[in-house]
């Protein structure tokens, strides 16, 4: 099992570009989150999907969107892109709602110029 | 609403001295916790969690936490800390049944040769 696996690694962008950032996991699981780690804010939730086709907003959901493709992937969506959403994503998932661990992805590097 | 303070943004510690991570949280109901660690470059993954039954949980490579209900606490202790235990160091909450965690802002734990 790859467990979760999220493209790309690193990605520079120019203010005002769109991107898209891909994860997917292979555990079967139900839920998947997308997260955003700054320096000392740890990590803040931006959007989750509690099962396919359902998605739902976190803490900090403005400027981006996402979509529940199937039950293995979720991506999130920056449609034109800030400096202020220079960060490192984590994508994660999890099983049964009684096993409670979430399982993350290696991050995405992303950087706003 | 519940919420996570960890105390400590770093701990330096020497190697083969013990180490204590604090952990407070905040819940008006009945929560589940967890610590979570995050060695350099990589995605976070799980130390050791709290559901039920024994406060103390130990974790396969020494670390252990001790949930204290009523000062609402999850410190996390490990008698002998080795240079390998560098990392970043997250507590984290869920509220029983719920599908979200909420993070702490995390602990970076320097081991000191």
């Amino acid at each position: 099992n790859a467990g979760v696996t999220q493209t790309p690694k690193f990605q520079v962008l120019k203010t005002g570009q769109s991107m898209t950032l891909q994860c997917a996991q292979d555990m079967n699981h139900n839920s998947m989150y997308w997260y955003r780690q700054d320096p000392g804010m740890g990590l803040r939730l931006i959007y989750y999907s509690a099962s396919e086709g359902t998605t739902d907003k976190g803490e900090v959901p403005n400027g981006y969107n996402v979509s529940r493709l199937n039950k293995r992937e979720f991506s999130l969506r920056l449609e034109s892109a800030a400096p202020s959403q220079t960060s490192v994503y984590f994508c994660a998932s999890k099983g049964e709602l009684t096993s409670y661990e979430q399982y993350f992805g290696p991050g995405t590097r992303l950087t706003v110029t | 609403a519940q919420s996570v303070t960890q105390l400590d943004s770093q701990v330096p510690v020497f190697e083969e001295a013990p180490v204590e991570l604090r952990c407070n949280y905040s819940s008006s109901v009945s929560v589940y916790l967890f610590w979570y660690v995050q060695y350099p470059n990589q995605g976070l993954q799980l130390l050791l969690k709290y559901l039920s039954g024994s406060t103390l949980v130990k974790s396969i490579n020494g670390f252990e936490a001790e949930f204290n209900k009523s000062q609402t606490s999850f410190h996390l202790r490990k008698p002998s800390v080795h240079i390998s235990d560098t990392a970043e160091y997250f507590c984290a909450v869920t509220p029983n049944r719920d599908d979200k965690i909420i993070f702490g802002k995390g602990t970076r734990l320097h081991i000191l040769p």
